[in-house]
């Protein structure tokens, strides 16, 4: 199957300042890439997504950045709030019809 | 507000009883997809359908069924309950190719 990895498994920050979720992928012909958040007993929720001919989208207090050279992803959350606190996931589709995810980050947000 | 959903939240069950994990969704999708996942753990890909009548094997092997009689509907069957099936498992559904999942809040499966 396709690998797809979080560089750290938990990231602790502080309330107000920014995040950065990182993650890598192994699969060159991935071309459409989806940031998910999971709370404590949910379902993973989409947050942003972004295909392979873009290196950068923004949402709200959220940036997904792409970088194709070195198979590298990353969510940035701006001002970080103690509603993120979550775990992240990346996953990765080359043929769009299955998702690949990667093992998670867990942010827990301080006060 | 999630439109699809799944039950139930919590199962503790004995081993070698045949269970059934229930999903449905109300948006339409032809796409539903079976997660099993360890907590804090990646998602692992174990039954799809593309539509009606339309099911496949996942990239983890599994020992549960699914079927697909009708679009809004996926149900996933173990016919013989044992201690390494528990995990949570969590069914998604979308529409089109530019679409994510949308993921219900999953089913919590204890075997003893």
């Amino acid at each position: 199957g396709e690998s797809v990895g979080l560089h750290l498994p938990t990231l602790s920050v502080q309330e107000g300042d920014n995040s950065i979720i990182n993650c890598a992928y192994s699969n060159s012909a991935s071309d459409y890439f989806i940031w998910y958040k999971q709370e404590s007993g949910k379902g993973p929720q989409f947050i942003i997504d972004i295909r392979s001919n873009m290196d950068k989208r923004q949402g709200q207090r959220v940036t997904v950045l792409l970088n194709k050279t070195v198979k590298h992803l990353s969510l940035q959350i701006a001002a970080t709030q103690p509603g993120d606190s979550a775990v992240y996931f990346c996953a990765e589709t080359y043929n769009f019809n299955k998702f690949y995810f990667g093992s998670g980050t867990k942010l827990n947000v301080k006060p | 507000e999630a439109d699809i959903y799944q039950t139930p939240r919590y199962l503790v069950i004995g081993t070698g009883k045949k269970i059934t994990l229930e999903c449905s969704q109300t948006m339409g999708h032809d796409k539903m997809y079976w997660y099993q996942q360890d907590p804090g753990m990646e998602l692992h890909l174990i039954h799809y359908s593309y539509g009606v009548n339309s099911t496949e094997k996942g990239d983890l092997s599994s020992e549960s069924t699914v079927s697909r009689i009708r679009t809004e509907h996926f149900p996933l069957t173990l016919e013989s309950a044992r201690p390494s099936h528990t995990s949570q498992y969590l069914c998604a559904s979308r529409q089109g190719q530019m679409m994510g999942y949308t993921f219900g809040s999953g089913t919590r499966l204890t075997v003893v």
